[in-house]
């Protein structure tokens, strides 16, 4: 049962313009959330957060903006670089300070220069 | 610094052999964790350690077994291993959690094939 779901495999866009993951979860239980980035044969990189008593959080180029009701969170990337191009991973943690992280499937990020 | 190192990079061991994975991190964590990571899959957590005591062990075979022997560093020992372990292993580490929450800094990952 995947209760972080990354619907797409992956993303291309155009260098300049805006990137959208998207992220959905299952768990009402889920409080706080990350998204990760990932190059081939490195670790995943942290990139931003949010907690659930947000529903926005901007770090220079990147936001990402949650939407408790519909249990779906999205990471905006303004503007793309061909840096850009890694896997994404969203992942969520549980309420009562559990260290465990649940990971979605990642999507594959592609900025054409 | 957000640096985690992790030794070696690449691994190749037969199914009779002993081997460790080393993680060391000096950012002054509480937590560090192991992941273990196959291709086009999302990491899956195997252990967490929370001031050098194991808090998690998400049923790992016993074939695995952690070690922490101070505050920045992890061991992973392996022992008597299986081809289908053959994956990405990855060391994160973050502050302790208890009311906040606070991001886990990952390493780059160990390559172990199994033969």
């Amino acid at each position: 049962d995947q209760q972080v779901k990354q619907n797409s495999p992956s993303l291309s866009v155009q260098e300049g313009r805006i990137s959208i993951l998207n992220c959905d979860y299952t768990n009402s239980m889920f409080d706080y959330f990350l998204w990760y980035k990932k190059y081939p044969a490195e670790g995943p990189t942290f990139l931003i957060s949010i907690s659930s008593i947000k529903d926005k959080n901007e770090d220079g180029r990147f936001t990402v903006f949650l939407n408790k009701s519909a249990k779906h969170l999205s990471l905006h990337i303004v503007p793309s670089q061909p840096g850009d191009s890694a896997v994404y991973f969203c992942a969520a943690s549980p309420q009562g300070g559990s260290e465990k992280l649940v990971f979605g499937k990642g999507t594959k990020l592609t900025v054409n220069p | 610094d957000t640096e985690v190192t992790q030794t070696p990079k690449h691994l190749v061991m037969g199914m009779t052999n002993k081997k460790s994975l080393k993680c060391e991190q000096h950012m002054g964590h509480r937590a560090m964790y192991w992941y273990k990571q196959k291709a086009k899959k999302p990491p899956e957590l195997m252990f967490v350690y929370s001031y050098e005591k194991l808090s998690i062990n998400e049923s790992v075979p016993s074939r695995f077994s952690p070690e922490c022997p101070n505050s920045s560093l992890l061991n992973l020992h392996l022992h008597a291993l299986q081809p289908e372990d053959s994956a990405l292993y990855l060391c994160a580490s973050s502050q302790a959690w208890g009311d906040s929450r606070y991001e886990q800094y990952f390493g780059p990952g160990t390559r172990l094939t199994v033969t």
